[in-house]
């Protein structure tokens, strides 16, 4: 496709529930990045694939983050047993070249709101 | 630990003036700068990427300067029209290997017809 796209872009879930979250990145991008945006506030990095490989995840909150990229191409970030401080809008980014320094694409993101 | 601010947090302009929005950072030693604007429920559109090496960027009616030793970086914008209401966006990056792109707040701004 022409850019980076995410789905679902709103999910609502109760308190509890366990969500998946998808990004496809610009075709051909090696590089993917997952970030989680409170209102009012700017975008914080959660984790980085190069291609396949999670390089970094230091930005997951917690252990009920996860996130994958089994193919090098979509990835999808899980979120089990949601909390309402989860709620957030969850953004994706590609790049074209390896590392966190180059120059990134951004999806429209998913809106989460946690009851 | 590199802190970005923007200020002011939110401005209201009637149309067809010029206005600067304001960036600064706390660590200088950075890799590039770049400025995005966020409409709302949207993603974020990247306006200009500053490069350490560089003093500013121009696209249309946008330029970007930085200043790296003050650590500070505008983003003017000139002859405003109301579809340039959004959120705009500054964020750093460090570049050294485990370096992430650290954002700001943001600014929004709101043209008035």
């Amino acid at each position: 496709g022409a850019g980076v796209s995410q789905s679902p872009r709103y999910k609502v879930a109760k308190r509890g529930q366990d969500v998946a979250l998808r990004c496809d990145p610009i075709s051909g991008h090696v590089s993917l990045f997952w970030y989680q945006q409170a209102l009012g506030q700017g975008p914080e990095f959660l984790t980085y694939f190069q291609n396949e490989a999670q390089l970094d995840k230091s930005g997951l909150p917690s252990d009920r983050f996860f996130a994958e990229r089994p193919e090098g191409s979509v990835s999808t970030l899980k979120i089990q047993r949601t909390q309402q401080e989860d709620s957030a809008v969850y953004l994706c980014a590609s790049s074209s070249r390896e590392g966190l320094s180059n120059e990134q694409f951004f999806g429209p993101g998913t809106r989460l709101t946690v009851l | 630990k590199q802190e970005v601010t923007q200020i002011p947090a939110a401005l209201s302009v009637p149309e067809g003036e010029n206005l600067v929005l304001n960036c600064s950072f706390t660590d200088s030693a950075i890799y590039n700068l770049q400025w995005f604007r966020q409409d709302p429920g949207k993603g974020l559109t990247s306006l200009l990427l500053i490069q350490s090496s560089q003093r500013e960027q121009t696209s249309g009616r946008l330029n970007a300067s930085l200043d790296k030793s003050s650590g500070r970086s505008t983003l003017y914008i000139a002859a405003s029209q109301p579809g340039d209401s959004a959120t705009y966006l500054c964020a750093v990056n460090g570049g050294r290997r485990d370096d992430k792109i650290i954002f700001g707040k943001g600014t929004r701004l709101h043209i008035l017809p």
